[in-house]
């Protein structure tokens, strides 16, 4: 059974930092891996998608790589901004399906201004 | 473009009730999702509709929970009896699926749940 593991759980860093959310998973046989954004009281919001023949997914500040083989993803926001601070979801994509996503529990991110 | 729309936002109900959520999926989705986020278990995958067939619903918990996907443009979710375990948010999401290759969900806000 397929596990996502987030870490850590909440981050708050200054405006302007640099950061790396991280993402571990227990069965590297992925379709695809996903990163959202949560916002309270909102939905989902998708912002990069790993096919799981890709390496990484780059769109503006945002950058995402995937290790396959370790099972491991990170999410690089560069020059974090105040807008940026939300809950920040990766999925997986596996289990014979392309449809059913295994989500992680989440890393809360604060950026203070 | 409209996003996928839920209703309602909030339902407070006593326990024993019928409840019944709502989703409108974006126009021209071909895949349809409900998942019950709680902050014990996180999102869980609760059924999955393609072409407004169920195709999984091993995530619906019990026999009290049914869905039901009548036309492209609506679906349900309804719990008989509803039970105080069952308060979460329950979110709607669509997507387009072409050829099996993954498209990104894109998600309602959700239907925030109290049973009391």
């Amino acid at each position: 059974k397929q596990e996502v593991t987030q870490i850590p759980a909440a981050l708050s860093v200054p405006e302007g930092e640099n950061l790396v959310l991280n993402c571990s998973f227990t069965d590297s046989a992925i379709y695809n891996l996903q990163w959202f954004r949560q916002d309270p009281g909102k939905g989902l919001t998708s912002l990069l998608l790993i096919q799981s023949s890709q390496r990484e997914q780059t769109s503006g500040r945002l950058n995402a790589s995937l290790d396959k083989s370790s099972g491991r993803s990170t999410l690089y926001i560069a020059a974090s901004q105040p807008g940026d601070s939300a809950t920040y979801l990766c999925a997986v994509n596996s289990g014979g399906s392309n449809y059913k996503l295994t989500f992680g529990k989440g890393t809360l991110l604060t950026v203070n201004p | 473009d409209a996003g996928v729309i839920q209703s309602p936002r909030h339902e407070v109900t006593e326990m024993g009730q019928e409840v019944t959520l709502r989703c409108k999926p974006i126009s021209g989705h071909n895949s349809l999702f409900w998942y019950r986020q709680t902050m014990m278990r996180g999102l869980e995958l609760l059924i999955y509709f393609n072409n407004n067939v169920p195709i999984d619903d091993s995530g619906m918990p019990e026999d009290r929970f049914s869905a039901k996907m009548p036309n492209a443009s609506f679906s349900t979710l309804k719990i008989q009896p509803s039970e105080p375990r069952d308060s979460a948010v329950y979110f709607c999401a669509s997507s387009l699926e072409y050829r099996e290759v993954s498209q990104p969900q894109h998600f309602g806000d959700g239907t925030r749940l109290s049973i009391l």
